[in-house]
């Protein structure tokens, strides 16, 4: 167990919806990032969040869109959503937010969500 | 996003054994790479990590070796078990202030009994 929480597990959403996943890091942890696995790949960056603020993010449109709260645990939202967007969702905690500081990032299981 | 392949390589070698994955990487200013397990239906589990100021790295049952002339990681996994049966994956952290972890195409390890 590495102490990060997804929810939903799973979620199954109609195209055009929206879509609320969230997560709760690892005790100490002040950094989230999220992941999009698509089934046979390996995980992609989406965004990472360190004390609240967006610190960087990947290749993914705006309707990709986070909030981390004071308490350290972090939402993704998507927008419009499309088929293409079926994924596993990882969400990562980690310590720093910085590359000066050592420290891996901890899965959560991941939210599986299927979009019809 | 970065594209990664859509068909797994595959991996088969017999219980007890000693297993090696290798990972070649993208970015020859990265810092720091890891070793993650993936199971079915499971997030990827952390198992060994090294920097670049490192060439290799042990922990229990496994070493992480880095080359980084050629951009090349291992994972040699020792006395390999059935438990040890996943998706194997490297990442890397190019040096962006960001743990942004670019993650390799997965290669899956089948332990024959």
């Amino acid at each position: 167990e590495t102490g990060v929480t997804q929810s939903p597990t799973h979620l199954i959403k109609t195209r055009g919806q929206q879509v609320t996943l969230r997560c709760s890091s690892q005790s100490g942890h002040n950094t989230v990032s999220w992941y999009q696995q698509a089934l046979g790949q390996g995980p992609q960056f989406i965004f990472q969040y360190y004390r609240e603020e967006e610190n960087g993010r990947g290749n993914f449109p705006p309707r990709f869109s986070g909030l981390q709260f004071p308490n350290y645990s972090s939402e993704l939202n998507v927008n419009a959503l499309e088929l293409d967007d079926s994924a596993l969702y990882l969400c990562a905690s980690s310590l720093g937010g910085t590359a000066l500081l050592d420290t891996e990032a901890f899965f959560g299981q991941g939210t599986r969500l299927t979009v019809v | 996003g970065e594209s990664v392949g859509l068909h797994l390589p595959t991996l088969s070698v017999q219980e007890g054994d000693n297993s090696i994955i290798n990972c070649a990487y993208s970015n020859s200013a990265s810092d720091y790479f890891i070793w993650y397990k993936q199971e079915s239906g499971k997030g990827p589990q952390f198992i060994i990590d090294i920097r670049s100021n490192m060439d290799k790295r042990q922990g229990q049952r496994v070493t992480v070796l880095l080359n980084k002339t050629v951009k090349h990681l291992s994972l040699q996994i020792a006395a390999t078990q059935p438990g040890d049966s996943a998706v194997y994956f490297c990442a890397e952290n190019p040096p962006s202030g960001t743990y942004k972890y670019i993650f390799g195409t997965g290669t899956r390890l089948k332990v024959l009994a």
